[in-house]
């Protein structure tokens, strides 16, 4: 099984308001990843977790909070959010091992509307 | 820097046609190389991948081969069908590096009838 959840699929919010995107694997990996991706774009790496700390932060906004509950688990909590954070948010998830991740499995995605 | 330069697309042929997408890169030393899918309103698939020079990575038809001599890795297909309409997504992750992927531009195929 290489499957990647994500919540909710579609996701309307106002400048003001606070949300948070869910992100779930089941294959063991110990790496998970955030990223942002833009139409006709590649995705832009935001965020990755290695073992549940936070390893690598792509000079991210702070309007953009990650957080990796537990090893299956990793969310993005967002406050604040501009009309240009609109974009699709994709969760993935790799093997991590001997200081190395290896080929990352994405999720489907939330499409993010910020109005 | 690293990089990896796609063909511009979007790439239109009929069923059944060859599919050829080219991809070339620009990284030290040796990167895994990988192809990514993406249909309409979806996420990322891992498509196939290969870790060393000559390696040949094939799927569902896909193959693309590791040339390190040419620094490329495009992806072929004997016979396309409406269903592999989508957007294609050259990758590379250096061997130094832990975790992050360095893709393409992507490569839109539209496959008619």
């Amino acid at each position: 099984d290489t499957e990647v959840t994500q919540t909710p699929k579609h996701l309307v919010m106002g400048m003001t308001n606070k949300k948070s995107l869910k992100c779930e694997q089941h294959m063991g990996h110990r790496a998970m990843y955030w990223y942002k991706q833009k139409a006709k774009k590649p995705p832009e790496l935001m965020f990755v977790y290695s073992y549940e700390k936070l390893s690598i932060n792509e000079s991210v906004p702070s309007r953009f909070s990650p957080e990796c509950p537990n090893s299956s688990l990793l969310n993005l909590h967002l406050h604040a959010l501009q009309p240009e954070d609109s974009a699709l948010y994709l969760c993935a998830s790799s093997h991590f091992e001997g200081g190395r991740g290896y080929e990352q499995y994405f999720g489907p995605g939330t499409r993010l509307t910020v109005t | 820097g690293d990089s990896v330069t796609q063909m511009e697309g979007p790439v239109t042929l009929s069923e059944e046609a060859f599919l050829t997408i080219n991809c070339t890169y620009t990284a030290t030393g040796y990167p895994s190389l990988f192809w990514y899918v993406q249909y309409p309103g979806e996420g990322l698939q891992l498509l196939l991948k290969a870790t060393k020079a000559d390696d040949k990575g094939s799927n569902k038809g896909f193959e693309a081969t590791y040339r390190k001599e040419t620094t490329s890795f495009h992806l072929e297909k004997g016979s396309v069908q409406v269903s592999d309409s989508a957007v294609y997504f050259c990758a590379l992750r250096r061997m130094d590096s832990s975790y992050k992927l360095i893709f393409g531009s992507g490569t839109r195929l539209l496959v008619r009838p």
